[in-house]
């Protein structure tokens, strides 16, 4: 039972132009999410958080935003830069629910 | 410089062998965590800790065990109840866990069975 899903594997996006990555999820008691960027043979690393309390939050050329109703979220990178290549992961917990979910990752590949 | 050392980077066992991986962190951080690794299926929790002496399994526990006799070192234990060991394992840790804080990454190691 996946409970966070990132149902695009990979994603292809010019430099200079937005990339946005999506995440559903099923379970209403999860109340906090993050975003993480990993590269090959590396540990994942944080990028950006949101709480349920609020459906935007930006830092720099990242910004997450969330719909509870739909239990969505995404992460819009502004503009996007050869850099950015690397599996995007989304995490969701539960402040009074002992699970934690990652999905399952998609592939961002950013063009020159 | 504060962060997570796991080790080996790769790791080859025998089939049928129990094989132990290291997770040592100097963050001071009260919470650790493992998790594996496989294509198209993003990260699975094995096991997670609070504190020390203390652990809780998580989504694929069997065929592990772990730890947590310091606070600073998390092994994990595959043994050979696990049925597909082949796999990239990660070890984390955060400071309060497991609610929000985010959780900071070791590079992993990957364990290869022959």
């Amino acid at each position: 039972d996946q409970q966070v899903k990132q149902n695009s594997p990979s994603l292809s996006v010019q430099e200079g132009r937005i990339s946005i990555l999506n995440c559903d999820y099923t379970n209403s008691m999860f109340d906090y999410f993050l975003w993480y960027k990993k590269y090959p043979a590396e540990g994942p690393t944080f990028l950006i958080s949101i709480s349920s309390i609020k459906d935007k939050n930006e830092d720099g050329r990242f910004t997450v935003f969330l719909n509870k109703s739909a239990k969505h979220l995404s992460l819009h990178i502004v503009p996007s830069q050869p850099g950015d290549s690397a599996v995007y992961f989304c995490f969701a917990g539960g402040t009074s629910y002992g699970k934690l979910t990652f999905g399952q990752g998609t592939i961002l590949t950013v063009h020159p | 410089d504060g962060g997570i050392t796991q080790s080996p980077k790769y790791l080859f066992r025998k089939e049928g062998q129990n094989v132990t991986l290291s997770c040592e962190q100097n963050l001071n951080h009260d919470a650790m965590y493992w998790y594996r690794q496989d294509p198209g299926q993003g990260l699975r929790l094995i096991y997670y800790s609070q504190i020390v002496n203390d652990f809780q399994k998580g989504d694929i526990a069997e065929g592990y065990s772990v730890s947590r006799e310091k606070k600073e070192s998390f092994p994990l234990t595959v043994t050979s109840a696990q049925k597909n060991p082949t796999a990239f394992y990660l070890c984390a840790s955060n400071p309060t866990g497991p609610l929000n804080q985010p959780q900071h990454f070791g590079d992993g190691t990957r364990l290869s069975i022959l």
